[in-house]
C-alpha cells in the first residue's frame, strides 16, 4: 500500500523566516502527492500537488513543494512565514491498491508562526 | 452548489442509537468519498463513490457503518448502534476526473456520542 510519513508532530517558526514542513513517501510506481491544510473547525484545503513534471512545486498562499526521488520526498515550503499560516498541515498520497482510488493521508504536522 | 456541504456540523446522539450524515458534493462531480478523522489523526478512508455505486468500501470498519448514493449526487452515511468510539469527524470530499488533480472536501460532520 501507498504511504506517507510526517516526521514532525509541530514545527515552530517566527513570522518572516522560512518554513519547512516535511513529508516523506512509499510508494509502488509513480507518486501522486498532495499537500492539504486544516484551519481549525474546517475542511481539508488543498494547497498542491505533485503528479510529473517539474520537481518545484507552486502551490497556494505562497507555498511550494519539492519532490525529490532519491530521498522519497515531498517537503513543503515558504520562503517566508506569516502568523496565518499556523494550521495542521497533512501530506497525502493518492492509492490505487486494490483497483481502489483514494488519497492516503499522513498523520499531520502542526505549525506554529509566532511574531 | 459552489462547494461540498455537509449536514448537520454537528450531531450529539447516545450510545446505540441510529444516524445519518448527510454529504452534497458539488455539482457535477461524479466521484464522492467518505472519510473519518479522528482528535489528532490524519483523515482514514471510509468509501468511494463513483457514480451511484460504492467503487471502494474497504476502509468502512464493520457492518455498523453504511453508505449509499441513490442518484449519483448526495450521499447519506448511515451508523446503526453507535458506540462511543464512533465519535470522530466525519469528512466527505468529491472531484472530477477521478480525483487526478484532488478533492474537495467539506467542512465535516462532528459526531459525538455520548
Amino acid at each position: 500500500a501507498q504511504s506517507v510519513a510526517q516526521p514532525e508532530d509541530q514545527v515552530n517558526v517566527a513570522e518572516g523566516n522560512p518554513l519547512t514542513v516535511k513529508c516523506t513517501y512509499s510508494v509502488s510506481g509513480n507518486p501522486y502527492l498532495f499537500w492539504y491544510v486544516q484551519y481549525p473547525n474546517r475542511g481539508l484545503q488543498f494547497l498542491l500537488k505533485y503528479i510529473t513534471g517539474d520537481n518545484l512545486v507552486k502551490g497556494s498562499y505562497g507555498f511550494e513543494a519539492e519532490f525529490n526521488k532519491s530521498q522519497t520526498s515531498f517537503h513543503l515550503k515558504k520562503p517566508s512565514a506569516l502568523v496565518s499560516d499556523s494550521a495542521l498541515y497533512f501530506c497525502a498520497v493518492r492509492d490505487f491498491t486494490g483497483g481502489g482510488n483514494k488519497l492516503t493521508f499522513g498523520t499531520g504536522t502542526q505549525l506554529k508562526v509566532e511574531l | 452548489g459552489a462547494g461540498v456541504s455537509q449536514t448537520p456540523s454537528n450531531k450529539v446522539t447516545e450510545k446505540g442509537k441510529y444516524v445519518e450524515l448527510r454529504c452534497d458534493p458539488i455539482s457535477g462531480h461524479t466521484a464522492l468519498y467518505w472519510y473519518r478523522q479522528s482528535l489528532g489523526q490524519g483523515p482514514e478512508f471510509l468509501i468511494y463513490f463513483q457514480g451511484t455505486g460504492a467503487a471502494d468500501d474497504s476502509g468502512l470498519p464493520n457492518d455498523r457503518f453504511f453508505a449509499v448514493r441513490p442518484e449519483g449526487s448526495v450521499s447519506t452515511l448511515k451508523i446503526q448502534r453507535t458506540e462511543r468510539g464512533d465519535s470522530a469527524v466525519y469528512l466527505c470530499a468529491s472531484s472530477s476526473q477521478g480525483g487526478v488533480y484532488g478533492y474537495t472536501f467539506g467542512s465535516g460532520t462532528r459526531l459525538t456520542v455520548v
